[in-house]
This record gives C-alpha cells, structure tokens and sequence, in this order.
C-alpha cells in the first residue's frame, strides 16, 4: 500500500531564515506530487505540483520553490521566509488526476 | 466568481439529524469530485468520490448535476464524529481545485 511521508511535523523559523520541507512517497511509481498551503480557517492553496522528476509547476509566484531530485521526494524551500510564509503546509500525490492522498502536514510559524 | 464555492458554515446540526451540503463550481469542462473530510489540525482525507449517477456510502450520499453545475453531499442520521470541515473539490486533468470547505458541528 501507498504511503506518504512529511517531516518536520511542526516548525518555528524566525523571519528570513531558510526553509526546507521534505516530502516522501512510498508504494506508487511516478506518482503526480503536490504542495499546497493552508493558513488558519481557510482553504488550501495549490503552491507547486510536479509531474515527474525534474519538472516543477509553480501555481502563485511567491519565495517558496519546489525540487524533485527522486520520483517519489518532493522538496519545499525558501532562501529567506516572510511572516506571511506561516501556515500548514501539505504534500500529496495522485495518479492521472484521481483522488489526492495527503500527508500529515507540516504546521510552520515564522516569527 | 471562485473556481469551486463552498457555503463556509458553521452548519449547527443536532446529533440523528440529516444535513445536507452544496458545492458549485464553474468549469464545465470538469471531470472528477470527491468530497473530503479534514478534522481540525489534520490533513483532509477522502470521504468519497463523486458519480454522474450519485453514490452512497453508509450514511452518506453524494450526488453530481452537471447541467447545474453543482455536487452534494447529504448525511443522515448525523453522529457526534461527523464534526469536521468538509471540503469540496473539483477537477481536470492532472489538477483538483478545492473549496475553502463547510463547517459542521454536531451538537448531543
């Protein structure tokens, strides 16, 4: 069975500090991998999806870029985070648009 | 107009009572729903998948009117655990679009 790995699960970074969250998948090949943000009561935001190894889709221009240096590990970085940058960060996959499978999540404040 | 829209609630709903959902979205061209649940501080988990002949699960039914462009969720005989943050989500393709979900809170 598939599984889907995040850590850290929780994270306090002061402004201006890097950044960098890590996203495993187990049991699936090629699997279509995302990055989404929710802040507190809202819904989640789509920041990157990636398709393959390599290949990097940014959805909202921001600080925050994507890698995925292995077909099943998905990467979340920031060179300097911005208070705005707080908020609960979740990694998924999917096959060919089916339903996505989430992580835990990693709930990031920056101060 | 938002690509998927939610009523964002809360829905205040005795326990053993029904409630019922709507989601609109706006891409015609859409081709898969699901509804998931996402419990407070939680990542969202699947709750069901959509049809264009509807599906039930137990206590609860979904159903998908293209021609109006909306999906439904209904839960009957509600239980204390089914307060969550229900979110709808729409999509094409490789990608989902998700709505901002509907708070419901069961009340004993």
């Amino acid at each position: 069975s598939q599984t889907i790995h995040q850590w850290p699960a929780t994270l306090v970074q002061p402004v201006g500090s890097p950044l960098s969250l890590e996203c495993t998948v187990e049991g699936t090949s090629n699997p279509n991998l995302y990055w989404y943000r929710q802040a507190a009561g809202r819904g989640l935001q789509l920041l990157f999806y990636s398709v393959g190894i390599g290949q990097i889709s940014s959805e909202v221009p921001q600080n925050l870029s994507a890698s995925r240096p292995q077909d099943r590990q998905f990467i979340l970085s920031s060179k300097k985070l911005l208070l705005s940058d707080s908020g609960f960060y979740l990694c998924a996959w999917n096959d060919q648009g089916g339903e996505q499978f989430f992580g835990p999540g990693t709930r990031l404040t920056v101060l | 107009r938002k690509e998927v829209e939610q009523d964002p609630g809360p829905f205040n709903v005795p326990e053993g009572a029904t409630v019922a959902f709507n989601c609109t979205y706006s891409n015609s061209a859409s081709q898969s729903f699901f509804w998931y649940r996402q419990d407070c501080r939680k990542e969202p988990k699947l709750l069901m998948s959509v049809y264009s002949s509807g599906n039930e699960d137990g206590r609860f039914t979904a159903q998908l009117n293209r021609a109006s462009q909306y999906i439904s969720l209904l839960i009957r005989d509600s239980k204390l655990s089914d307060s969550a943050t229900y979110l709808c989500v729409v999509g094409s393709n490789y990608q989902l679009i998700w709505g901002a979900g509907t708070k419901l809170i069961i009340k004993p």
